[in-house]
């Protein structure tokens, strides 16, 4: 069974830094692109960033573009946002995910 | 950029047959997954590939696709199916995912 689990929400003012992680087991880790999705408050899913299975392709929507970095680590089975000057707008559950599931979602809050 | 079209809402009663649909000029190139999300929780993967159940995942729901449009169908819709629904797919070099904007489906 897809289990994939974030780490690293939380409470930070405007300008800070955050770096999100996702373990993932109950698939074969290094066969899959894997995704972040944030989902703000009242709003529908909202595509973040993306990368290859071996992290020769990334995508970043133009919202994060220049703050957030993806990155992962297939001897982990994780992979990683960093989020650099955050803004109130980016404030919404964030999501890791793959073609097979989802996981439960880690609470990001920017405000002063 | 490239965007997914869903109806907002869809409303259906107990037993009937919910069908929410999801538009794109690239959908023809790019496979199609539906995700179901419930108040509070996280979204639950329930078609990926078009048409392929996950595991766990009950047989009343199906997905089909024809052109550039996509159907999610709910047969025998029950009262703990009400939710959002949301399909996603990928750009044409399918680096970038894209989502519909939601339906909420509401069980009368």
């Amino acid at each position: 069974e897809v289990h994939l689990a974030e780490s690293g929400g939380g409470l930070v003012q405007p300008g800070r830094s955050l770096r999100l992680s996702c373990t993932a087991s109950g698939f074969n880790f290094d066969d899959y692109a894997m995704h972040w999705v944030r989902q703000a408050p009242g709003k529908g899913l909202e595509w973040v960033s993306s990368i290859s299975w071996n992290s020769g392709n990334i995508g970043y929507a133009d919202s994060v573009k220049g703050r957030f970095t993806i990155s992962r680590d297939n001897a982990k089975n994780a992979f990683y946002l960093q989020m650099n000057s955050l803004r109130v707008e980016d404030t919404a559950f964030y999501y890791c995910a793959t073609e097979e599931g989802w996981g439960q979602g880690t609470l990001v809050t920017v405000s002063s | 950029s490239y965007e997914l079209t869903q109806p907002p809402s869809v409303s259906v009663s107990p037993g009937q047959t919910a069908r929410i649909t999801c538009s794109g000029d690239s959908l023809p190139q790019q496979f199609v997954y539906w995700s179901q999300q419930k108040p509070g929780q996280a979204p639950v993967l329930i078609i990926k590939k078009d048409s392929e159940r996950p595991s766990g995942i009950p047989e009343r729901f199906s997905g089909s696709s024809s052109g550039t449009t996509v159907t999610l169908t709910i047969s025998g819709v029950q009262a703990e199916d009400e939710a959002d629904y949301y399909c996603q797919s990928a750009d044409n070099s399918g680096t970038y995912w894209v989502f519909g904007g939601g339906t909420k489906l509401t069980v009368l």
